[in-house]
């Protein structure tokens, strides 16, 4: 499967600090994207990284890719409760994206 | 700007009954257009897409089917749900021939078989 599967699949921190999920996937791909979902919402596009990148911030974002390892991570800086929410990466397909299972990040204030 | 509409939100139906969901998006012409459902804790499965009015490509065989009559309209279908059909289903939509590029969610309907 092309999958991506995350990890952990759950991961609580306290405000302020730093969170840390991975994706790994298995075959070749043009990129791979982050998404967030709050609870009993859509997923909301995070940031892109292309297969020829290595690493990309947004913010609080820094998104690293290791396409000899095919793994990604997801850092979000400084956090803040409203960062509580899914965390999901997707790689690309022929016709779509195919989505992990997401880690669910939660910040405690 | 682009915006993306579901709904309804929840629904509640019983074993049998058919169904309709509709997903409309505007600011954006010949959008690929994308069925998911989401298991509770789970990830995506893709259930349909759409690159044109009319043409439907279906990923999983199932008991649903969508439709594509205008261009910035999509819709999923049953004729007679399961108990098997519940779950978070959520449109999507993404630049037109552009598969690897950011895809838009709508906030999904929740749909629970009684």
């Amino acid at each position: 499967s092309q999958q991506g599967e995350e990890d952990p699949q759950a991961l609580s921190i306290q405000e302020g600090e730093n969170a840390t999920m991975n994706c790994s996937y298995k075959t070749s791909i043009n990129n791979l994207q982050w998404y967030r979902q709050n609870s009993g919402r859509g997923l909301v596009h995070l940031i892109l990284i292309r297969s020829n990148e290595r690493e990309k911030h947004s913010g609080r974002l820094r998104v690293t890719l290791d396409t000899s390892k095919k793994s990604s991570s997801l850092l979000i800086t400084a956090s803040r409760a409203a960062d509580t929410a899914s965390y999901f990466c997707a790689t690309t397909g022929a016709n779509n994206l195919f989505f992990g299972t997401g880690t669910r990040l939660t910040v405690i204030p | 700007s682009q915006t993306i509409h579901q709904w309804p939100a929840t629904l509640v139906q019983p074993v049998g009954s058919p169904l309709s969901l509709e997903c409309t998006v505007e600011g954006t012409s010949n959008p690929n257009l994308y069925w998911y459902r989401q298991a509770a804790g789970r990830g995506l499965q893709l259930l349909f897409y759409s690159v044109g009015i009319g043409q439907i490509s279906s990923e999983v065989p199932q008991n649903l089917s969508a439709s594509r009559p205008q261009d910035r309209q999509f819709i999923l279908s049953s004729k007679k749900l399961l108990l098997s059909d519940s779950g978070f289903y959520l449109c999507a939509w993404s630049v037109s021939g552009q598969f690897n590029q950011p895809q838009h969610f709508g906030d999904g309907t929740r749909l629970s078989i009684l």
